[in-house]
């Protein structure tokens, strides 16, 4: 069973810090990473995707791939109140046709 | 000019009842899925459709049928509801298939079975 695993938190982090979420992902062939962030009682919106090594960065977000390790990050620079949700990273199955979820981080923006 | 759209959004219903949840986009989007989010909020695939074709039915019991009547639609009928039912049923879309360029969700459907 291919798995994505995030902690699940919550992780605290004082207004105008950086936040760093993590995750890692047991299917060596994946290509594509998403990051979904999910407000409290409502659906998942897509943020972020990454595709290749490195850091892709797209306003105060940074998405980072490690391809040999496996393992995909969330920067959030400047952490606002309005960021805290819960943050889900989510895999495209190689060789299928779902996206798997991790179980998702819980932020919180202390004001 | 909602992108996907599920109704009902919240449905509260007795145990051993049956029901249905629909969702429609109006993305030109091929292939439409519905997730389960538990308590926990984790989000775990039930079925997929491409193009009015089933390509997903994960390990479900057999009390929960789709159908897709056409790309833009898709519906889930729960027979004979039971208590582990209850969840947040989410209903997504996504150009092509698997969720290579990622999803957009529905609002939700809140299934409270009592």
């Amino acid at each position: 069973q291919k798995e994505v695993e995030q902690n699940s938190g919550p992780l605290s982090v004082p207004e105008g810090a950086i936040a760093s979420l993590n995750c890692t992902y047991s299917d060596r062939g994946s290509q594509s990473f998403f990051w979904y962030r999910q407000y409290s009682g409502k659906s998942p919106e897509l943020i972020m995707f990454i595709y290749s090594n490195g850091d892709k960065e797209d306003g105060r977000f940074t998405a980072q791939l490690n391809k040999a390790s496996q393992y995909v990050s969330l920067l959030i620079r400047d952490s606002q109140p309005s960021d805290s949700a819960t943050y889900l990273c989510a895999v495209p199955n190689t060789g299928g046709f779902k996206t798997i979820f991790g179980a998702g981080t819980r932020l919180f923006v202390k004001a | 000019d909602t992108a996907v759209s599920q109704t009902p959004k919240y449905l509260v219903t007795q145990m051993g009842n049956d029901k249905s949840i629909k969702c429609e986009q109006n993305l030109g989007h091929d292939t439409m899925y519905w997730y389960k989010q538990d308590s926990k909020k984790f989000l775990k695939i039930m079925f997929s459709y491409n193009n009015k074709e089933l390509i997903i039915n994960e390990t479900v019991p057999n009390r929960f049928s789709p159908k897709s009547p056409d790309k833009a639609h898709l519906n889930l009928h729960i027979n004979s509801l039971e208590l582990g039912d209850s969840a947040v049923y989410f209903c997504a879309s996504s150009p092509g298939v698997g969720g290579a360029y990622g999803y957009t969700f529905g609002s939700g459907t809140r299934l409270t079975v009592v």
